[in-house]
């Protein structure tokens, strides 16, 4: 696609239950990451991927929160059990692995409120 | 953890005004980008500089690097109305498998 797709925009759930987040990266695009933001804060890193693997999940918070992208193209952020505090901004970004000079295309993100 | 603080948190200024913003990081870095963000949604790339660039300029930008000092700047010159928005560094370092980390950002409020 022309850019960066991300559904849903908005997702209300219920403390407890399970969602998942899609990201559609740009055609080509080997790296993805998602990152999460809460009002008045920068993006927080969660996880990024190299095509299909997973290179950096330090920023996972914890066991509930999981991500895959099995064909190296679209990815899903699932969370198990969500918490209020799980209320934020999901965004997904994908970049080519191109070296020194890859600049990172956003998708318009995933409001996600636990309610 | 952030990577980068961005210095003002927020800054308001008049249309014709030029913005400066100031970013600090904590280790060393391949690159560092600038971003742009409006009612807080998607992020939008402007520009990147090199850790072995000192300046670069693309428009009405204009971004130093100091990796001595581990900072940068990003300067709007004769702002409009339009640039209001949030603005964040972000810091990449190959060593942590090009991991993108960026910093809290600084609101920018242009009045007409």
């Amino acid at each position: 696609g022309a850019g960066v797709s991300q559904t849903p925009s908005n997702k209300v759930t219920e403390k407890g239950k399970y969602v998942e987040l899609r990201c559609d990266p740009i055609s080509g695009h080997t790296a993805l990451y998602w990152y999460r933001q809460s009002l008045g804060q920068g993006p927080e890193f969660l996880i990024y991927f190299q095509g299909t693997g997973a290179a950096d999940d330090s920023g996972l918070p914890n066991d509930r929160f999981f991500a895959v992208r099995p064909e190296g193209s679209v990815s899903t952020l699932k969370i198990q059990r969500t918490e209020r505090g799980d209320s934020a901004v999901y965004l997904c970004a994908s970049s080519s692995f191109g070296g020194l000079d890859t600049e990172a295309f956003f998708g318009q993100g995933t409001r996600l409120t636990v309610v | 953890s952030q990577q980068g603080e961005e210095d003002p948190q927020a800054l308001s200024i008049q249309e014709g005004e030029n913005a400066t913003m100031n970013c600090s990081y904590k280790t060393s870095i391949n690159n560092l980008q600038w971003y742009r963000q409006n009612s807080g949604r998607g992020l939008v790339h402007l520009i990147l500089i090199r850790s072995n660039e000192r300046e670069k300029h693309s428009g009405r930008l204009r971004v130093t690097l100091d990796t001595s000092k581990k900072s940068s700047s990003l300067l709007i010159t004769a702002s409009r109305a339009a640039d209001t928005a949030s603005y964040f560094c972000a810091t990449l370092r190959q060593a942590a498998g090009n991991k993108l980390t960026f910093g809290g950002g600084t609101r920018v409020l242009v009045k007409p």
